[in-house]
């Protein structure tokens, strides 16, 4: 499967825990987003990458959230001291140029308890 | 507001039924557009881009109109199987090609 791939699926925490989720994107493409998306709403933009460079972040995306792309292949999106408010879908997409569709991968569902 | 604006829904129609769902943006520097299709629980997943001289993918029939940055999907002899929902999407590709959601409209076709 050449798709993007997240993992974990699922992950259920303790509020004030910190988690990680990893981002595969499709090889070729240079480009890769993270969106949250919480229950009833469309996905909201956090941030995204060109190649290693992280190019903007939402006003979404607080403090407590950081996010890397070492070498310009796969991501991680990372949460400290996870809040109630933290619980969502966490989505990764990847393109090649920006004018082209993104293609998601499955997400991470993000539960706190 | 919200820069990208749909009817939640839900819109319950028969098998066999044409639908037709609406959106509106409010960013004039918005680019390129889709509609995106997400099933319960699962990742949005791209249905068709949108252009405004209007395209057509068997039942499905999308339309752009800049001038009133407006964007319609039209669903012709709908199944059970187009039950989901349906993702409006805008493209700022100035701003880094971040994609712009709206809310969803949900559809469900009964038999």
């Amino acid at each position: 499967d050449t798709g993007v791939s997240q993992d974990p699926r699922h992950k259920i925490t303790k509020r004030g825990q910190n988690v990680t989720f990893r981002c595969d994107p499709i090889s070729e493409h240079n480009r890769l987003y993270w969106y949250r998306q919480t229950l009833g709403q469309g996905p909201e933009f956090l941030t995204y990458f060109q190649n290693e460079a992280q190019l903007e972040k939402s006003r979404l995306l607080s403090n407590r959230f950081s996010a890397e792309r070492p070498k310009g292949s796969f991501s991680t999106l990372e949460i400290q001291r996870t809040e109630q408010g933290d619980s969502a879908m966490y989505l990764c997409a990847s393109s090649g140029p920006p004018n082209q569709p993104q293609h998601f991968g499955d997400g991470t569902r993000l539960s706190i308890l | 507001r919200k820069e990208v604006e749909q009817d939640p829904g839900p819109f319950n129609v028969p098998e066999g039924a044409t639908v037709a769902f609406n959106c509106t943006y409010s960013n004039s520097a918005s680019q390129s557009f889709f509609w995106y299709r997400q099933d319960c629980r699962k990742e949005p997943k791209l249905l068709m881009s949108v252009y405004s001289s209007g395209n057509e993918d068997g039942r499905f029939t999308a339309q752009l109109n800049r001038a009133s940055q407006y964007i319609s999907l039209l669903i012709r002899d709908s199944k059970l199987s187009d039950s989901a929902t349906y993702l409006c999407v805008v493209n700022l590709y100035n701003q880094g090609g971040k994609l712009i959601f709206g809310q969803g409209t949900e559809l469900s076709v009964k038999p």
